[in-house]
């Protein structure tokens, strides 16, 4: 069974970091491109960051620059190193497959998301 | 990266079809037809039920159903049943990005 699960999130105060975790499992996670979507408490969906299988890196404006995406294929396992963090960053973070061998740009499936709250 | 708009709030009895429309520019849905739609329940996580415009995962049923015009996608629920009461998302890829939709809470009355 395909499986992802998050954890890291918590209470960070303005300007402080955090680094959320996605462990991956049930297919082989080196090959797939990986992203992290985030939804503000009774908001919507926001696309935050994009891993591919290689390389590439792509993130939303909003967090350029202070957001890194990394993964450690061995642990099968994505981050995201969130530095100068601020009060809109409160939000679920989920983590999410992309394509794999077989490109595809929709997101299946989705962790259960963990909580980040910024605030003094 | 501006959200792709929804309409507000949609109802229906059982058995009826609703339509959620998802307006975009051509930077977006206009020009890729990579459409998405996810449907959420509260406080659980988003599935997908349409991908690349029209086509849905196995176990999806097809009541579900995508289109695309223009800057536009469109999603219908038809034959409307109780468990369909959710929020609806539309996401289109942007070029080396994503953006979603506002989302449209669908009930059924």
């Amino acid at each position: 069974e395909v499986q992802l699960v998050e954890s890291g999130g918590g209470l960070v105060q303005p300007g402080g970091s955090l680094r959320l975790s996605c462990a991956a499992s049930g297919f082989p996670f080196s090959t797939f491109e990986m992203n992290w979507i985030r939804q503000a408490p009774g908001k919507g969906l926001e696309w935050v960051t994009y891993i591919g299988a290689g390389t590439a890196r792509h993130y939303a404006d909003s967090v350029k620059g202070r957001f890194t995406v990394s993964r450690d294929n061995a642990k099968n396992t994505l981050y995201l190193q969130m530095s100068r963090l601020r009060a809109e960053d409160t939000a679920v973070y989920y983590c999410t497959r992309g394509g794999g061998v077989i490109p595809r740009l929709w997101f299946d499936p989705w962790g259960q998301g963990t909580l980040v709250t910024v605030s003094s | 990266q501006s959200a792709l708009t929804q309409p507000p709030p949609v109802s229906g009895s059982p058995g009826q079809s609703v339509t959620i429309s998802c307006t975009g520019t051509s930077s977006d849905v206009g020009g890729y037809d990579y459409v998405s739609w996810y449907q959420q329940y509260p406080g659980k996580a988003p599935k997908v039920i349409i991908y690349d415009v029209r086509n849905r995962p196995s176990g999806v049923p097809d009541r579900f159903s995508g289109s695309k015009s223009g800057n536009t996608a469109s999603l219908t629920i038809s034959r409307l049943q109780a468990e369909d009461e959710a929020e609806y998302y539309c996401c289109s890829y942007a070029g080396d990005s994503w953006v979603f939709g506002t989302g449209t809470k669908v009930t059924v009355l």
